[in-house]
């Protein structure tokens, strides 16, 4: 069954500081989908990136980066720069394209910017 | 647009109650689902919908029903509700026929607390 795991539960940086969201992913699926999305204090969820497995070019926009790596099942998630506004919840998420399945969701992970 | 809209946004219910959290979508999107979002549990999925007349469970489904009379509409009722339904219920629409390859579009979420 697919399945995303994200082990950082929380992480703390200072203002300006790089900081990296490890995902890593488990299907049977030999063609699927990765997404991040985020979900601020406020508490909707904001759409950023989404991936398909024979795409595995890192994508940069702005400060954020994406590393997806079929090898170590992994779609890790780089802010640059870190800003307070990055303060939020982030969510990896996987589908099945084959198997036709919905979003699985990882648990999250919270990451709190510090001035 | 409106995009997603659910309601109530705030519900307190009392143990074995009934009650439905309404979505509704005017972006003419296929596939609809709802999540629960729990502390430490991410975003689980309990029903979803790939169109009109078509319904599925999720990984949590038990006590909740579903119907999906229109596209537009996809209502979640909580039959008796028990303190472990105590959630933030988050709707999401999709506009691709293949459930995972589009971006999901998620609702403002539904804080229901059950005493």
């Amino acid at each position: 069954a697919q399945k995303v795991t994200q082990a950082q539960t929380e992480i703390s940086v200072v203002e300006k500081e790089d900081v990296t969201l490890d995902c890593v992913y488990e299907t049977r699926d030999t063609t699927y989908y990765l997404f991040w999305y985020k979900q601020p204090p406020s508490g909707e969820l904001v759409f950023l990136i989404r991936r398909n497995s024979f795409d595995e070019q890192n994508e940069i926009s702005g400060r954020y980066s994406w590393n997806f790596q079929k090898s170590t099942s992994s779609f890790n998630f780089t802010i640059t720069a870190s800003q307070v506004v990055d303060s939020a919840v982030y969510f990896c998420a996987l589908s099945e394209a084959t198997r036709n399945t919905p979003l699985v969701f990882g648990k999250g992970t919270r990451l709190s910017v510090i001035a | 647009n409106a995009g997603v809209t659910q309601t109530p946004k705030f519900q307190v219910l009392k143990t074995g109650q009934s009650m439905t959290l309404q979505c509704a979508q005017d972006m003419n999107h296929e596939y609809m689902s709802w999540y629960r979002q729990d502390p430490g549990m991410g975003l689980r999925l309990i029903h979803y919908s790939v169109g009109a007349g078509i319904t599925d469970q999720g990984e949590v489904p038990n006590g909740y029903n579903v119907s999906r009379s229109t596209t537009e509409d996809f209502p979640l009722r909580l039959l008796s509700a028990a303190p472990s339904q105590t959630s933030v219920y988050f709707c999401a629409s999709s506009v691709r026929l293949a459930i995972n390859t589009g971006e999901l579009f998620f609702g403002e979420g539904s804080r229901l607390t059950v005493l």
